[in-house]
């Protein structure tokens, strides 16, 4: 039984250039959640979405920053023109029903702008 | 608006000395409380939470916590850490029917041989 799967776990991209991070939720889950962690900071938490569905995006930076999560295949966040101010761990989250009682972490994403 | 405030950034402890690890938090409601641990390089793993019933949290690792609601807090403990505790832990904190997680800035812990 896979955990919550995010891919890449290192990305480098360069000032300008696009990201897309990944997360594939447990089996079972359709509840998703993207944090993110800057250095020397907790998570802050982005986006919360159901299949199809944004939930809650009160966390999202108004501008380049964007999540989906498909009826079929893994949500992704993605962030267009990168700046180094985007750096940071990107983690996700899933949970079966939405409550935080089944909260799974996956083990991040860290992105690295050059 | 709710808030986790971990007062310490860093606490070294010798090895098998216990150790506290300290959160407090503010809310104008009810909340739920948990501590996460984040090994270098790696995702969130759920050491403990407080949903209801008993204030007294027994969680993995040997690690407990008290939830104390006049004094707002929920700190961490251990009887007796290893080398193998090394790592960053996280408190958090959701309000009822909130899927959020608002999480304190972390404790790094370094445990010395």
């Amino acid at each position: 039984n896979a955990g919550v799967m995010q891919n890449p776990r290192h990305l480098v991209r360069r000032r300008g250039q696009e990201a897309r991070l990944r997360c594939s939720p447990m089996k079972g889950h359709s509840h998703v959640y993207w944090y993110r962690q800057l250095p020397e900071e907790g998570l802050k938490f982005m986006v919360y979405l159901q299949k199809e569905n944004i939930i809650d995006e009160s966390g999202m930076p108004k501008e380049r920053f964007s999540a989906e999560f498909p009826k079929e295949g893994p949500s992704i966040l993605r962030i267009q023109q990168v700046v180094r101010g985007d750096s940071a761990a990107y983690f996700c989250a899933s949970s079966p029903d939405g409550s935080i009682y089944g909260y799974t972490f996956g083990s991040g994403t860290r992105l690295t702008v050059v | 608006a709710q808030s986790v405030t971990q007062l310490d950034s860093q606490v070294p402890v010798f090895e098998e000395a216990p150790v506290e690890l300290r959160c407090n938090y503010s809310s104008s409601v009810s909340v739920y409380l948990f501590w996460y641990v984040q090994y270098p390089n790696q995702g969130l793993q759920l050491l403990l939470k407080y949903l209801s019933g008993s204030t007294l949290v027994k969680g993995i690792n040997g690690f407990e916590a008290e939830f104390n609601k006049s004094q707002t807090s929920f700190h961490l403990r251990k009887p007796s850490v290893h080398i193998s505790d090394t790592a960053e832990y996280f408190c958090a904190v959701s309000n009822f029917g909130n899927e959020k997680l608002t999480f304190g800035t972390g404790t790094r812990l370094t445990i010395i041989p």
